[in-house]
C-alpha cells in the first residue's frame, strides 16, 4: 500500500522566483491538505483540496495557490518567493467525507524542504 | 478559534523508563479529534495515536497511551518502556469533526531525548 509521496525532496530558489511542489495521496484517499512548517515550529495549514476544488484555506496570501488533479494528486504553487517562505512543506492525505470516523485521519508525506536565497 | 498548547519544549527519559508529554487545547466544539504525531530527524510526520472526543475510553497503541480529560481540555501522551527510536519531536494536534473542518491545528512540539 503506497503511502503519501512528495517531490522534490529539496529545492533551492531565489527571491522572486516561482516554485511548484507535488504530492500524491495515499492509495484510496481523495483529499489533500498542505502545511508549511518553519524551523522549530509546528505545521501551519495552508489549504485543502477535494474534488479538484479548494475547500478550506488557512491564513496564507494569494501567492500560495494549488491544484488537484482527477487522480487526486495535488500541486502547491508559490509565486514571488520571499526569504520567509523557506520551510518544510508537508502534504497530507485523507478522506473528505465518511461515516467511518477513522477515515478522517490525515497521513503525511516526507515533505519538501524549500530554501529561498 | 481553536488553539493547542504544548508547555514542555524539551523532555528527556532514560531508556526503558516511562515519560509523559503534556498538551492542552481550547475549543468550543463538543465533537473533535485529537492526535499525537511523531517527527523524527528524517522529518516524516508519523501518526502515533488518535482520540475521538465522544469516546470516554483513553486510546492505547502498544507502548503509547493517552490521558484524555475532556472537561479540563487536556490530552497527555504516555510512552512506556521508552526506546532509543522514540527520540523525536512530538506534536499534539486538534481537528474538528467533519469534512468542512479539514485542518489540523498543531502545538509547537516537544523534543524528546532518550538516554541509553
Amino acid at each position: 500500500d503506497a503511502g503519501v509521496t512528495q517531490s522534490p525532496t529539496h529545492l533551492i530558489k531565489t527571491r522572486g522566483q516561482q516554485v511548484t511542489l507535488r504530492c500524491s495521496p495515499k492509495s484510496g484517499h481523495d483529499t489533500v491538505s498542505w502545511y508549511q512548517q518553519a524551523l522549530g515550529q509546528g505545521p501551519q495549514f495552508i489549504f485543502q483540496y477535494y474534488e479538484e476544488e479548494e475547500r478550506q484555506r488557512g491564513n496564507f496570501p494569494d501567492r500560495f495557490s494549488g491544484h488537484q488533479f482527477p487522480n487526486y494528486s495535488s500541486e502547491l504553487n508559490v509565486n514571488a518567493l520571499l526569504l520567509g517562505d523557506s520551510a518544510l512543506y508537508l502534504c497530507a492525505s485523507s478522506f473528505y467525507l465518511s461515516t467511518a470516523r477513522a477515515r478522517e485521519t490525515q497521513y503525511f508525506g516526507p515533505g519538501t524542504r524549500l530554501l529561498v536565497l | 478559534a481553536q488553539t493547542v498548547t504544548q508547555s514542555q519544549p524539551e523532555m528527556s527519559v532514560q531508556e526503558a523508563e516511562t515519560v509523559t508529554l503534556s498538551c492542552t487545547y481550547d475549543t468550543s466544539e463538543s465533537d473533535y479529534y485529537l492526535f499525537w504525531y511523531k517527527q523524527p530527524p528524517s522529518r516524516q510526520m508519523i501518526l502515533v495515536i488518535r482520540q475521538e472526543a465522544y469516546k470516554q475510553q483513553n486510546a492505547t497503541e502498544n507502548r503509547f497511551s493517552v490521558n484524555f480529560q475532556k472537561a479540563a481540555k487536556s490530552f497527555s501522551l504516555k510512552i512506556s518502556d521508552s526506546q532509543l527510536g522514540d527520540a523525536a519531536m512530538y506534536f499534539c494536534a486538534y481537528k474538528g469533526y467533519g469534512g468542512s473542518q479539514g485542518n489540523l491545528i498543531f502545538g509547537k512540539g516537544t523534543k524528546l531525548s532518550v538516554k541509553p
